[in-house]
């Protein structure tokens, strides 16, 4: 079993929708949370970034942080077609700085 | 705003021949990470650095070995190639105790 989680997708909505995102971990060391998006065959593009549990608001992307449930969101509003791509979590434990990624959902957002 | 470079983009080699894959963090960045992306997979941690020594190492095989240099850019050389190998290559860069880490574009090898 894989540390990190995610749901592969695809996803698919249409423009204006509120999309949500989520990944779930099995290692209770994990501190730090990212999101990644990842268009084809480019690099990862880092979204947001949070501490330990909470929420975080970026524009349209909110990151949200269980550490208790060890679950993590992101949620996208107004999604638009611009936002169809794959979308990765990442995270890392107190002691090392290495990303464990989740294997990333795909998401398409049609007009 | 400058972003972490990679070259090359893209590289094909044949089995057991050597690639050597360069990547120039985002300026001020002091610490670079290589990961390995396969086909509908996500990103494996190989190895990074800090100030030009080894910090971590993940899943690197023995016929890769890795530097930083002086100027914080970084060098992945990969000897005897496998089919296995080919992948996207990632370099990442982050500064000084921060933990967000910024992504390059990537080197896709090809092993034939």
């Amino acid at each position: 079993q894989k540390e990190v989680e995610q749901d592969p997708g695809p996803l698919s909505v249409p423009e204006g929708a509120i999309v949500s995102l989520n990944c779930t971990y099995s290692n209770s060391a994990f501190q730090y949370f990212m999101w990644y998006r990842q268009y084809s065959r480019k690099g990862p593009e880092l979204l947001m970034y949070t501490y330990s549990s909470g929420n975080k608001e970026d524009g349209r992307f909110t990151a949200q942080v269980d550490k208790s449930s060890k679950y993590i969101s992101l949620f996208i509003r107004d999604s638009q077609p611009s936002d169809s791509a794959t979308y990765l979590c990442a995270m890392s434990a107190r002691n090392t700085d290495k990303l464990i990624f989740g294997t990333g959902t795909r998401l398409q957002v049609f007009p | 705003a400058a972003g972490v470079i990679q070259s090359p983009r893209h590289l094909i080699k044949e089995k057991r021949e050597t690639a050597t894959l360069k990547c120039y963090p985002i300026p001020r960045h002091d610490t670079v990470y290589w990961y390995q992306q396969g086909p509908g997979q996500d990103p494996q941690f190989l190895i990074s650095f800090y100030e030009k020594m080894q910090s971590d190492k993940g899943s690197i095989p023995d016929r890769f070995s890795a530097q930083q240099f002086s100027d914080y850019h970084s060098e992945l050389n990969m000897s005897s190639l496998e089919l296995g190998d080919s992948a996207l290559y990632f370099c990442a860069s982050a500064r000084t105790q921060a933990r967000e880490q910024y992504f390059g574009p990537g080197t896709r090898l090809t092993v034939t």
